[in-house]
């Protein structure tokens, strides 16, 4: 099942500056897209969302960008910071299910 | 902060033995939801209940599985006869509505040996 593909299995970005990660979909059914965050031996923690009517929703330090036309959304964290390293899984829901990205382990160096 | 609440967090059991992994929703959601992750692969959609009854399931959520809300309170997901397959981290989630709003448990890790 690739209906949401995360094309980078891992991002190393140096404290403060920018981290950016990419989803990509292919099912345009899908009506919202969440970023989950996920620590080993923990459950996926929510992050933040963005309806498919929207293009833009910010909460924070993390910003979602939401492109239909392309079919692709990112998720911006800035200014990044050591504490976000973790696993971070995008994913689509599509009726009473999500469907998840492989993920992607952002490093944040200090 | 409400949480999902699962037990036990992890679980090793013979091949062939039935399991039941058990998950305390938070109290006013109305959806629930069982997903799983095999180490190194995608976190993976089980199951969707509401009303009491399953809304959607996956092709993985074969005969050999089964969920129930005994009591209003508890949300459980039994897999009959364990496969070595079974191994996994099980997942419970739960939401207000469908769409956005999930909240994870921090899972049971299922060894079948």
């Amino acid at each position: 099942d690739q209906q949401v593909k995360q094309n980078s299995p891992s991002l190393s970005v140096q404290e403060g500056r920018i981290s950016i990660l990419n989803c990509d979909y292919t099912n345009s059914m899908f009506d919202y897209f969440l970023w989950y965050k996920k620590y080993p031996a923990e459950g996926p923690t929510f992050l933040i969302s963005i309806s498919s009517i929207k293009d833009k929703n910010e909460d924070g330090r993390f910003t979602v960008f939401l492109n239909k036309s392309a079919k692709h959304l990112s998720l911006h964290i800035v200014p990044s910071q050591p504490g976000d390293s973790a696993v971070y899984f995008c994913a689509a829901s599509g009726g009473n299910k999500l469907v998840f990205g492989a993920g992607t382990i952002l490093r944040v160096k200090s | 902060e409400p949480e999902v609440t699962q037990t036990p967090s992890h679980q090793v059991t013979q091949m062939g033995q039935e399991v039941i992994l058990r998950c305390v929703p938070i109290s006013n959601h109305l959806y629930f939801y069982w997903y799983r992750q095999i180490l190194g692969q995608k976190v993976e959609f089980l199951v969707s209940f509401y009303n009491n009854e399953i809304s959607e399931k996956s092709e993985i959520f074969d005969d050999q599985f089964s969920v129930e809300r005994p009591d209003g309170s508890n949300f459980t997901l039994k897999i009959r006869s364990t496969k070595l397959e079974d191994s996994a981290m099980y997942f419970c989630a739960s939401s207000t509505r469908t769409g956005g709003g999930y909240t994870f448990g921090s899972g049971t890790r299922l060894t079948v040996v």
